[in-house]
């Protein structure tokens, strides 16, 4: 299995400018979630999804951030207009359901900075 | 609600020293507990999980960890490190029940082994 996948890998971008993160979870697994690591912050979750629909977003820090997941294999974490304090690593991660010690397997992550 | 605390924020240990993190979670319920590895610049990859059964786990590159439940506490440990070793290390949590795979995070620990 390919694993948790992630793209762009690195994003610069100007502040004011849209964002587009996207993840694609190992195939079969039926839990998406989107992680924010900062140095002050740490490990934030942002939103997670189960079977494609939004579970708790209560981590999405303002309305500028966004998250869909169209379908089963693929979610995208959007910022609108995008500020220098969104500078981060962004981790997406699955989980299946059938694991019963709900382990969550990681993404190689996407490192924005905001200018 | 749920919590987790990791005591030690910076460990710098010499190699060959023995390793012991701390970890304390808040839930009175049945909970699943894991122990996450970050290196440099890399994703969060796991170490051990704890599910049930023996309360002692063995995990990958001779971790280890044990969940003694009256103390509410999971400890990693490793007899002795190596300059490999030097990562971040994450302590999660995650209640059994009600269909929720959300995993709380710890902290982190940042560990450097000096040669």
């Amino acid at each position: 299995d390919a694993g948790v996948i992630q793209s762009p890998r690195h994003e610069v971008t100007e502040m004011g400018q849209e964002v587009t993160l996207r993840c694609k979870p190992i195939s079969g697994h039926d839990y998406l979630f989107w992680y924010r690591q900062t140095m002050m912050r740490g490990l934030e979750l942002l939103i997670y999804f189960n079977n494609n629909v939004p579970i708790d977003d209560s981590g999405m820090p303002e309305d500028r951030f966004s998250a869909k997941m169209p379908n089963a294999s693929f979610s995208t974490l959007k910022i609108q207009p995008s500020e220098p304090r969104d500078s981060a690593v962004y981790f997406c991660a699955s989980s299946p359901t059938r694991d019963r010690s709900n382990e969550q397997f990681f993404g190689p992550g996407t490192r924005l900075t905001v200018l | 609600a749920q919590s987790v605390s990791q005591h030690n924020h910076h460990v710098i240990l010499s190699e060959a020293a023995s390793l012991e993190l701390g970890c304390n979670y808040s839930y009175g319920g049945t909970v699943n507990l894991f122990w996450y590895v970050q290196y440099p610049g890399q994703h969060l990859q796991l170490l051990l999980k704890y599910f049930s059964g023996d309360p002692l786990v063995k995990g990958i590159k001779g971790f280890e960890a044990e969940f003694i439940k009256s103390k509410f506490s999971f400890n990693l440990r490793k007899p002795s490190v190596q300059w490999s070793d030097t990562a971040e290390y994450f302590c999660a949590v995650n209640a059994r029940g009600g269909g929720y795979n959300k995993l709380i995070f710890g902290a982190g620990t940042r560990l450097a082994v000096h040669p």
